[in-house]
């Protein structure tokens, strides 16, 4: 059965501070590797890292994908209060349990 | 271009009832997915239709089911509800011609009596 798994479940930093959010899959005929974010409702699109795009920059968020150790990071640097939110990974219709990620001021 | 809808956004039920909950999808996207949402299980995959076929399906029991329509409008049923359906319900809508990149909506908060 398809695998997603994301650590840490929950994380609290400082505004300023950098996080690196961790996401293990095992799924089977893999095409891509996507990252949500989710604060109110609505999970948003940030990322999708496939076997022609390993590394993804956007500001202060990247993605980078490791395709033979089967993991993902995605990282952010200079952490805001406007950050805090549910971060989620996911291969196609599988998703990980999310980081909750609180950024304190 | 307008964004993924879904009616109606709040719905109050009791056990026994079953209920029907709606999605629109972005306009040119014809796969819409749906999801439940609970604190304890995470995002969890229910089933997928394309061209008004199901064409994946999570591990849900029977009493969960649905349909897509020549626009591309899905519903979800749920029959037979249970305290434990109460959950938030996602739908998304995407372009499989762009990949598996999924686009949300604001989901239905479903809360069972």
């Amino acid at each position: 059965e398809d695998k997603v798994v994301q650590s840490p479940l929950s994380l609290v930093v400082h505004e300023g501070d950098t996080v690196t959010l961790n996401c293990s899959y095992e799924v089977t005929n893999f095409r891509s590797l996507l990252w949500y974010k989710q604060e109110k409702k609505a999970p948003t699109f940030l990322f999708m890292l496939t076997s022609s795009g390993i590394e993804k920059k956007s500001g202060r968020l990247s993605s980078i994908l490791d395709k033979k150790e089967l993991f993902s990071i995605l990282n952010i640097t200079a952490t805001q209060t406007g950050d805090s939110a549910i971060y989620l990974c996911a291969s196609r219709v599988r998703f990980g349990a999310g980081t909750r990620l609180t950024v304190k001021p | 271009k307008a964004g993924v809808t879904q009616t109606p956004r709040y719905l109050i039920k009791t056990r026994g009832q079953q209920v029907t909950l709606s999605c629109s999808p972005i306009s040119g996207h014809r796969s819409v997915s749906w999801y439940q949402q609970t604190p304890g299980q995470g995002l969890q995959f229910l089933f997928e239709y394309f061209s008004e076929t199901q064409r994946n399906k999570g591990n849900f029991p029977g009493r969960f089911s649905g349909r897509q329509f020549s626009n591309s409008r899905s519903e979800m049923n749920v029959s037979t509800l249970e305290l434990g359906d109460s959950a938030l319900y996602l739908c998304a809508s995407r372009n499989r011609g762009l990949g598996d990149t999924q686009y949300f909506g604001p989901g239905t908060r479903l809360t069972v009596l």
